[in-house]
């Protein structure tokens, strides 16, 4: 089955400790992407990457580093979560240059 | 910059009539725009795009209708179900090859039986 996995999906951590929140596709699409949705602002596009090892900024990158060694992975890592990072994250894959999107389940993260 | 903005946070419509959606955007340099539809604990999911140079795409019982001069999309859901029931999305490219997606803040429909 085509889809795109998170983990984890759900996670409550403390101001400061580092965390990763995992993104993997099997549809050998080369864009992935990393959203936050919050109440009232719809979702915002953090990171995105074109290929392996192609990456950079979207419109709310403060705070996180991505990095894409392999095609199918495309982690999220929060070195040092504040409470202003609490939200709803989403990955998205697509191929090439068809603009519709996959995306995850989604991982709610809560930062104390 | 583009912006998107969907006016309405919520709508609430009874069942079998037509549900329309609204949003509006900045830059209308791009070709492409797309409607997601969330449903609660799922991420969001495609539900129907339109190019540029077409002003209306239908789809079933949804039809995304396209005013450039306005910079305005509408998404119009007829007969309205209750598993229309959802958040939707309106995304506009930021740039050529949609690298960046920017999103509407979204409309909560509900769909009363």
């Amino acid at each position: 089955e085509a889809q795109v996995t998170q983990n984890p999906r759900y996670l409550i951590t403390v101001t400061g400790k580092k965390l990763t929140v995992t993104c993997s596709q099997n549809m050998n699409h080369e864009y992935m992407s990393w959203y936050r949705q919050d109440p009232g602002l719809g979702l915002r596009q953090i990171y995105y990457s074109m290929n392996v090892e192609v990456t950079d900024k979207g419109d709310v990158p403060e705070g996180y580093k991505v990095s894409r060694k392999e095609k199918r992975n495309f982690p999220l890592i929060l070195e040092s979560p504040s409470p202003n990072q609490t939200s709803l994250y989403f990955c998205a894959s697509r191929q090439g240059a068809v603009y519709e999107q996959f995306f995850g389940p989604g991982t709610r993260l809560t930062v104390l | 910059d583009q912006q998107v903005k969907q006016n309405s946070p919520s709508l609430s419509v009874q069942e079998g009539r037509i549900s329309i959606l609204n949003c509006d955007y900045t830059n209308s340099m791009f070709d492409y725009f797309l409607w997601y539809k969330k449903y609660p604990a799922e991420g969001p999911t495609f539900l129907i795009s339109i190019s540029s140079i077409k002003d209306k795409n239908e789809d079933g019982r949804f039809t995304v209708f396209l005013n450039k001069s306005a910079k305005h999309l509408s998404l119009h859901i007829v007969p309205s179900q209750p598993g229309d029931s959802a958040v939707y999305f309106c995304a506009v490219p930021h740039d050529q090859g949609a690298q960046k997606l920017v999103f509407g803040q979204g409309t909560r429909l509900t769909i009363n039986p």
